[in-house]
């Protein structure tokens, strides 16, 4: 099974450029997420999408753009890179808003030079 | 808001010991879970074991145990016999069970587990 998987894995961006980040998932999950990873701060959120078609801001939404294409996909875009967006990404996946276990993609190494 | 705070950013144990993790958390809400996962140098986030709070029973997994308290708002991780295999970063986290707000995980900034062999 892949779960959920996140493309690129590693990529080096120059200030002020723009990339989307994609995340699919395969276990028919109603709501996807994008967290973001930076030393000694654990995971914050920065966009969700409790179903397809809606999107809500999470704690650090400034400079990106996110898509829920479908149900299957979400993706995060930075339009104009910056270096402070220097960071690991990952995508989750859960079946609902309850209890139910959040699913981690692998994550995805961004540099911004 | 919720906050999750790990008071240990480091803890070192030696192999087949038992070590606890502190976790504590604040809140408003009644109804809410907890995680803790397990974070290993390849950076993959794996659920170690979950609890709701509306459970008053202790979540086990094998080698892996909570002590949720919930009037203290505290969710420790014991890990007994420690293996090689654990070390990693350990994550407590929250979600609230709330229909309205943000959804998604609450995140404390970790703490590094080191196994001496």
């Amino acid at each position: 099974n892949a779960g959920v998987t996140q493309t690129p894995k590693f990529q080096v961006l120059k200030t002020g450029q723009s990339m989307t980040l994609q995340c699919a998932q395969d276990m028919n999950h109603n709501s996807m997420y994008w967290y973001r990873q930076d030393p000694g701060m654990g995971l914050r959120l920065i966009y969700y999408s409790a179903s397809e078609g809606t999107t809500d801001k999470g704690e650090v939404p400034n400079g990106y753009n996110v898509s829920r294409l479908n149900k299957r996909e979400f993706s995060l875009r930075l339009e104009s890179a910056a270096p402070s967006q220097t960071s690991v990404y990952f995508c989750a996946s859960t079946r609902s808003r309850s209890g139910n276990t959040i699913y981690f993609g692998e994550g995805s190494w961004l540099t911004v030079v | 808001a919720q906050t999750v705070t790990q008071s240990q950013p480091e803890m070192s144990v030696q192999e087949a010991e038992t070590v606890t993790l502190s976790c504590t958390y604040d809140t408003s809400e009644s109804d809410y879970y907890l995680f803790w996962y397990k974070q290993p140098p390849s950076r993959q986030m794996i659920l170690v074991i979950r609890q709701e709070a509306y459970k008053q029973q202790n979540a086990t997994e094998n080698r892996f145990s909570v002590n949720f308290q919930k009037a203290a708002k505290s969710f420790s991780l014991k890990i007994s016999d420690s293996q090689l295999g654990d070390a990693a970063m350990y994550f407590c986290a929250y979600r609230s069970s709330a229909g309205g707000g943000a959804d998604g995980l609450t995140f404390g900034k970790g703490t590094h587990l080191i196994i001496q062999p």
